[in-house]
């Protein structure tokens, strides 16, 4: 069974760009999470879709934005980039139920020029 | 407040030693999972071991064990027999069931293994 797949693996872009992130989850799993993780730094919780609707958000500007599909892949926006967006993006899946834990991507490496 | 919190940001271990790792958490839910996951340079994230909140036994994981005080809030990761490779960062999280499929990690454990 594959594993949670993300695109692209590096991303370069210039200060005021917009980048866009993907995510396909392990299959069956309908929730999908998006994570920042600055050098050195923990995870920073993005955003939450299940089921195509955006269930909560971390403490991010609204430059951060994303959705979900029909299909339970995600995308992840971030428009006007800035130096400091420079982070490992990690998505991660999961089933429904306390029990059941997140299944992380190898990640998208995002630098900002 | 936080609902995860890991106070020691590095720990290091002489190899073949266990080391134990920190997690206290908040929560007033009685139905709640608590999960440790590895994250090594290379950058993905391993899970490793879970605990539920109603399981009577600390859970272990080949040289993995959790050490639940339910009483303390507490969810200490236990290393054994550490290895070189056991090098990495390491984050306590927790999942409620009230909130569903929200996660929460804490800030995370760096680990060095000294041969």
């Amino acid at each position: 069974e594959a594993g949670v797949t993300q695109s692209p693996t590096h991303l370069i872009k210039t200060r005021g760009q917009q980048a866009t992130l993907r995510c396909s989850p392990i299959s069956g799993h309908t929730s999908v999470y998006w994570y920042q993780q600055a050098l050195g730094l923990g995870l920073q919780f993005l955003l939450w879709y299940d089921e195509g609707e955006e269930r909560n958000r971390g403490n991010f500007p609204p430059r951060f934005s994303g959705r979900q599909f029909p299909n339970y892949s995600s995308e992840l926006n971030v428009n006007a980039l800035e130096l400091e967006d420079s982070a490992l993006y990690l998505c991660a899946s999961s089933l429904v139920g306390k029990g059941y834990e997140q299944y992380f991507g190898p990640g998208t490496r995002l630098t900002v020029t | 407040a936080q609902k995860i919190t890991q106070t020691q940001p590095g720990m290091f271990v002489q190899e073949k030693e266990a080391v134990t790792l920190d997690c206290t958490y908040d929560t007033s839910d009685q139905s709640y999972g608590l999960f440790w996951y590895k994250q090594p340079s290379s950058g993905e994230m391993i899970f490793l071991i879970y605990q539920g909140s109603y399981d009577e036994q600390n859970a272990t994981e080949g040289r993995y064990s959790l050490n639940f005080q339910k009483a303390r809030k507490s969810a200490n990761l236990v290393i054994s027999a550490s290895q070189l490779g056991d090098s990495a960062m390491y984050f306590c999280a927790m999942r409620e069931a009230v909130t569903g499929n929200q996660f929460y990690f804490g800030t995370g454990t760096s680990l060095t293994v000294i041969p």
